[in-house]
């Protein structure tokens, strides 16, 4: 049981180019989301899925894009990269417990993403 | 606007000593709130919860207290030990859904 897995660890960009951040999870979670992390400002939600071809907007979803076509998988791509964009990205996964709220997330270690 | 904010950016204890992180959050529709912890390099680790129908919550050295009174939320690490220096967060969820607002963190540094 691997958990999350992301990758690429480190990617640099330049500005313009696209790239997909990867994530996967064999926990069998309905629940998975994307983070990302600056200095002095905790972790921000950019899009989430509650499952399978269901997808929505967070905190910061502006320039990056997401799809869900299976429970596993939940691709971010940033589809022209801005240096605003540079930053530890997270992804994270949880499933429904039938009480009302979802387990607490499991994240990923990140993929570190640098756009000059 | 409403967010989840901490008292203190940097916490340094002696090993073996208590430690106490502190969290103010403002939005009282929260209802369940999370402590979590995360070492260099590595994603957040889960911690502790606790929903808001409850003050107190115990888990293995650590404790969570929940104020909602004051809108206050603690950690807090008994016997801190090397392996506990990391950056602390606490986070809110306001119902299912899980959409957390996560606060800035806090450092913890333990000396030997």
């Amino acid at each position: 049981n691997a958990g999350v897995t992301q990758t690429p660890k480190f990617q640099v960009l330049k500005t313009g180019q696209s790239m997909t951040l990867q994530c996967a999870q064999d926990m069998n979670h309905e629940y998975m989301s994307w983070y990302r992390q600056d200095p002095g400002m905790g972790l921000r939600l950019i899009h989430y899925s509650v499952g399978a071809g269901i997808t929505d907007q967070g905190e910061v979803p502006n320039g990056y894009n997401v799809s869900r076509s299976t429970t596993e998988d939940f691709p971010l791509r940033l589809l022209s990269a801005a240096p605003s964009q540079t930053s530890v990205y997270f992804c994270a996964s949880s499933y429904f417990s039938g009480t009302g709220y979802n387990s607490p997330l499991h994240f990923g270690n990140g993929t570190r993403l640098t756009v000059t | 606007g409403e967010s989840v904010g901490l008292h203190l950016p940097t916490l340094s204890v002696q090993e073996g000593d208590n430690s106490i992180i502190n969290c103010a959050y403002s939005n009282s529709a929260s209802d369940y709130f999370i402590w979590y912890k995360q070492e260099s390099g590595k994603g957040p680790q889960f911690i502790i919860d606790i929903r808001s129908n409850m003050d107190k919550r115990q888990g293995q050295r650590v404790t969570v207290l929940l104020n909602k009174t004051v809108k206050h939320l603690s950690l807090q690490i008994a016997a801190t030990q090397p392996g506990d220096s990391a950056v602390y967060f606490c986070a809110e969820n306001r119902g299912a859904g899980n959409m957390l607002t996560f606060g800035g963190g806090t450092r913890l540094m333990v000396k030997p």
